[in-house]
């Protein structure tokens, strides 16, 4: 059974600190990886993806991905109240060649004013 | 332009009855997939089209389940015979069908089984 594991927290953070969020995937062959972020009563939207080894940041994102310990990361720098939701990691599935992903149950993160 | 849609938004339905979920993809996208999330709780993927390939329905949690799609368009998820435990809401992603493609959510439909 292919996993993607991370913790549900809740994460409390303080305004304008860094949040960081952990992924561990069981599937050594997976080369996509997500982050989705959900607010509560609202649909998962896509804030970053990452192939390929090492960090890729987007504005407050950076996304950290390392293959060989088969973990991805999400850092948010700067956390605003706004950054206030669950955090859900998503890794594509080997056996399945036309993108099929599997997604983890989340992390709650709480930025405090 | 437009992105998933999916109706009704909600629904409350009786125990025993049926019911019919809608999606409509992003235009072009070949792959769609349907997920149901319980209250509090994580993504549970049910079943995935793509393209004319047969569907994996490996994620249907019983038999009263059942989605259809046409073409690369409308799906459609069934429910015979509700039960207070599927009450959940059920979410529909597109995606270009490619691999490492990221899938985009519709805004999902709130199911109430009393």
């Amino acid at each position: 059974q292919k996993e993607v594991e991370q913790n549900s927290g809740p994460l409390s953070v303080p305004e304008g600190a860094i949040a960081s969020l952990n992924c561990t995937y069981s599937d050594r062959g997976s080369q996509s990886f997500f982050w989705y972020r959900q607010y509560s009563g609202k649909s998962p939207e896509l804030i970053m993806f990452i192939y390929s080894n090492g960090d890729k940041e987007d504005g407050r994102f950076t996304a950290q991905l390392n293959k060989a310990s088969q973990y991805v990361s999400l850092l948010i720098r700067d956390s605003q109240p706004s950054d206030s939701a669950t955090y859900l990691c998503a890794v594509d599935e080997t056996a399945d060649s036309w993108g099929k992903l599997q997604f983890g149950s989340g992390t709650q993160v709480v930025v405090t004013p | 332009g437009a992105g998933v849609s999916q109706s009704p938004s909600n629904k409350v339905t009786e125990k025993g009855k049926d019911v019919e979920l809608r999606c409509d993809p992003i235009s072009g996208h070949t792959a769609l997939y349907w997920y149901r999330q319980r209250l509090g709780q994580g993504l549970e993927f049910l079943i995935y089209f793509q393209g004319n390939s047969a569907p994996d329905k490996s994620g249907l949690p019983s038999d009263r389940f059942s989605a259809e799609r046409t073409g690369e368009s409308v799906s459609t998820l069934t429910i015979q015979r509700t039960q207070q435990e599927d009450s959940a809401v059920y979410l529909c992603a597109s995606s270009q069908g490619l691999a490492g493609d990221e899938q985009y959510f519709g805004p999902g439909t709130r199911l109430t089984v009393t």
